[in-house]
């Protein structure tokens, strides 16, 4: 298998832009996470997807974030109107169900800067 | 709601040594714990997880860790600190399968630091 795979795997922009990233998720996987970590602390969960359907949101996906999948593949996820608090890694994780455990295998995440 | 509490955000140990990591969850029935490893400047890797089988779990790279209920404890320890694990290491709890929900919550981390 290959792995997950993020892009842009950095990005930097000016407060108020809105911003997207890619996640392609191990082939056959389908379901799809996006976390959020900033520095010095463990991942945070946003979003959760099975197939194309949008399952589990964080209180930490305010409205300025947005998650798709819309052919149960790769994910997007938007921020519009970054703030410099956005500034974090942002990583997904892609899993499937194999007997009784569902284990979460990580991309290389996509570092956000907002100047 | 399930937490994870990692005890010591830095370790120092000298190469050849015991490494033991700490990691104490919190959840009202036992839960699915995780041990994932973070190099600098990528995703996090899976050294290994607890999934009610064996408490003893034997993990990539030569890690194990030890479910304890009655300590509500999951410890990695690796015999002999090698240069290379130098790195974050991560603590992570999951609901179980029937609860429905799939969040990871991680611990703060622990920095393992390998002097030779």
């Amino acid at each position: 298998d290959t792995g997950v795979s993020q892009n842009p795997r950095h990005k930097i922009t000016k407060r108020g832009q809105n911003v997207t990233f890619r996640c392609d998720p191990i082939s056959e996987h389908n379901r799809l996470y996006w976390y959020r970590q900033t520095l010095g602390q463990g991942p945070e969960f946003l979003t959760y997807f099975q197939n194309e359907a949008q399952l589990e949101k964080s209180r930490l996906l305010s409205d300025r974030f947005s998650a798709e999948r819309p052919k149960g593949s790769f994910s997007t996820l938007e921020i519009q109107r970054t703030e410099q608090g956005d500034s974090a890694m942002y990583l997904c994780a892609s899993s499937k169900l194999a007997g009784s455990t569902d284990t979460q295998y990580f991309g290389p995440g996509t570092r956000l800067t907002v100047l | 709601a399930q937490s994870v509490t990692q005890l010591g955000s830095h370790v120092s140990v000298s190469e050849g040594a015991l490494v033991l990591l700490r990691c104490n969850y919190s959840s009202s029935v036992p839960p699915y714990l995780f041990w994932y490893v973070q190099y600098p400047n990528q995703g996090l890797q899976l050294l290994l997880k607890y999934t009610s089988a064996a408490t003893l779990v034997k993990g990539i790279n030569g890690f194990e860790a030890e479910f304890k209920k009655s300590e509500t404890s999951f410890h990695l320890t690796k015999p002999s600190a090698h240069m290379s694990d130098a790195a974050e290491y991560f603590c992570a709890v999951s609901p179980r399968m029937d609860t429905g929900r799939r969040a990871l919550t991680f611990g703060s981390g622990t920095r393992l630091q390998v002097q030779p």
